[in-house]
């Protein structure tokens, strides 16, 4: 099956970027999604990418895929306290979609 | 529009009782359904998954079991709790060509 690794931390001060890091195993992943999820609350979906993509921008978020490295990355422009979170990547291969272990961004005023 | 809920939202259960959660989705038709688990170590884990009525893919063998009578509902449950059941439950519907998740707001069980 598929597994997906995530870092568990990251610590970045208000303003400045954050980059999140995902790599995954099963090259038959279709579409990459990264999901949100604040304390206490179920997933919200931020963005995804399809695997024939290498960028997509949307707004202060910026995807990138390296599908021959199996490499995913989240990055938060001008990351603003209520970005706190844990982030979860999520590659899809057909109907299943895999949770990695998730990254929770601490962001410092 | 579509909306997904799902019950109870908490849940305390003593070891050995049984357990259902329910999930229903409205708005949408022959949605894929899914439970998920989310152990404290926050990463979440595919339970189950299905395509349409009565069609259960199980990804991890263990105490619980899913079903699907009708098309936009979905049901957890175990006939006996384990203190490893204990974690937060979250149900989610898929249908575009794209497959996101949309999910549920979660279910909080408490084995004691």
């Amino acid at each position: 099956g598929e597994d997906v690794e995530q870092s568990l931390f990251l610590s970045v001060r208000e303003g400045d970027s954050s980059v999140i890091n995902c790599t995954y195993t099963d090259s038959s992943s279709t579409y990459l999604y990264w999901y949100k999820q604040e304390p206490g609350a179920g997933l919200q979906l931020l963005t995804y990418i399809f695997s024939n993509m290498d960028m997509k921008q949307d707004q202060r978020l910026t995807v990138l895929l390296n599908k021959k490295d199996k490499h995913l990355s989240l990055r938060i422009a001008d990351t603003q306290t209520g970005d706190s979170a844990i982030y979860f990547c999520a590659p899809r291969s057909y109907q299943k979609v895999t949770f990695g272990t998730g990254t929770k961004l601490q962001v410092i005023p | 529009s579509q909306t997904i809920h799902q019950w109870p939202a908490t849940l305390v259960q003593p070891v050995g009782s049984p357990l259902s959660l329910e999930c229903t989705v409205e708005g949408t038709s022959n949605p894929n359904l899914y439970w998920y688990r989310q152990a404290a170590g926050r990463g979440l884990q595919l339970l189950f998954y299905s395509v349409g009525i009565g069609q259960i893919s199980s990804e991890v063998p263990q105490n619980l079991s899913a079903s699907r009578p009708q098309d936009r509902q979905f049901i957890l449950s175990s006939k006996k709790l384990l203190l490893s059941d204990s974690g937060f439950y979250l149900c989610a519907w898929s249908v575009a060509i794209t497959g996101e998740l949309f999910f549920g707001e979660g279910s909080r069980l408490t084995v004691l």
